[in-house]
């Protein structure tokens, strides 16, 4: 069954300091993998996107590495700020060509960051 | 440029009635769709198009229909509402199945 997971499912750090966000997928065939940001009472909103060549893509303090192999990716953020504050989304495309119905959704990581 | 569009951003229903959510894009994209969210449960599709005239279930279709006669509008109708339909609906847009811009979204609670 295709699945995507994200762990932990909620995190709380203090400003100023980094983390890591986990997805792991079993999804088949596998076409691309992308994180969103959500903020509360907002829509998603696209981070980063990688395909299966590619192991790290940077948007700014925002950093997604991607294994293939095993399966695996993780979402880096730098010197977080408040505004980081929100659900994390991994979602993984299923190779059918272009079609959204070919999206796995992660049940996302929620993120507080203290003062 | 507005994006994607939905309306309204809140309602209340009663058991029974029916009701349209809207949803609509002016960046000219083939691939829309409708999406629910509730709590510990991710995003679910519920029906999506890939252009005018064609649409296709996802996930969660059962209590929901969804027309695209243009390729702007993408409505969302709900032909019986049970509390079950209550969540948050966003819809999404694309041009290929890449970068998905979601709107705003919709709180919808049924009595």
């Amino acid at each position: 069954k295709n699945q995507v997971e994200q762990s932990p499912q909620s995190l709380i750090i203090l400003e100023g300091k980094n983390c890591t966000l986990q997805c792991n997928y079993t999804v088949s065939p596998f076409s691309n993998l992308r994180w969103y940001k959500q903020d509360t009472g907002r829509g998603p909103v696209s981070l980063t996107i990688m395909t299966f060549s590619e192991n790290t893509k940077s948007n700014g303090r925002y950093t997604a590495t991607l294994d293939a192999d095993t399966k695996q990716s993780s979402l880096h953020i730098t010197a977080s700020q408040l505004s980081d504050s929100a659900s994390y989304i991994c979602v993984v495309s299923l190779n059918y060509g272009g079609s959204q119905g070919n999206l796995i959704f992660g049940k996302g990581t929620k993120l507080s960051v203290k003062p | 440029n507005a994006g994607v569009t939905q309306t309204p951003k809140f309602q209340v229903l009663k058991t029974g009635q029916s009701m349209t959510l809207q949803c609509a894009q002016d960046m000219n994209h083939e691939y829309m769709s409708w999406y629910r969210q509730d709590p510990g449960m991710g995003l679910r599709l519920i029906h999506y198009s890939v252009g005018a005239g064609i649409t296709d279930q996802g996930e969660v279709p059962n209590g929901y229909n969804v027309s695209r006669s243009t390729t702007e509008d993408f409505p969302l109708r709900l032909l019986s509402a049970a509390p079950s339909q209550t969540s948050v609906y966003f819809c999404a847009s694309s041009q290929g199945s890449k970068y998905l811009t979601f709107g705003a979204g919709s709180r919808l609670t049924v009595l």
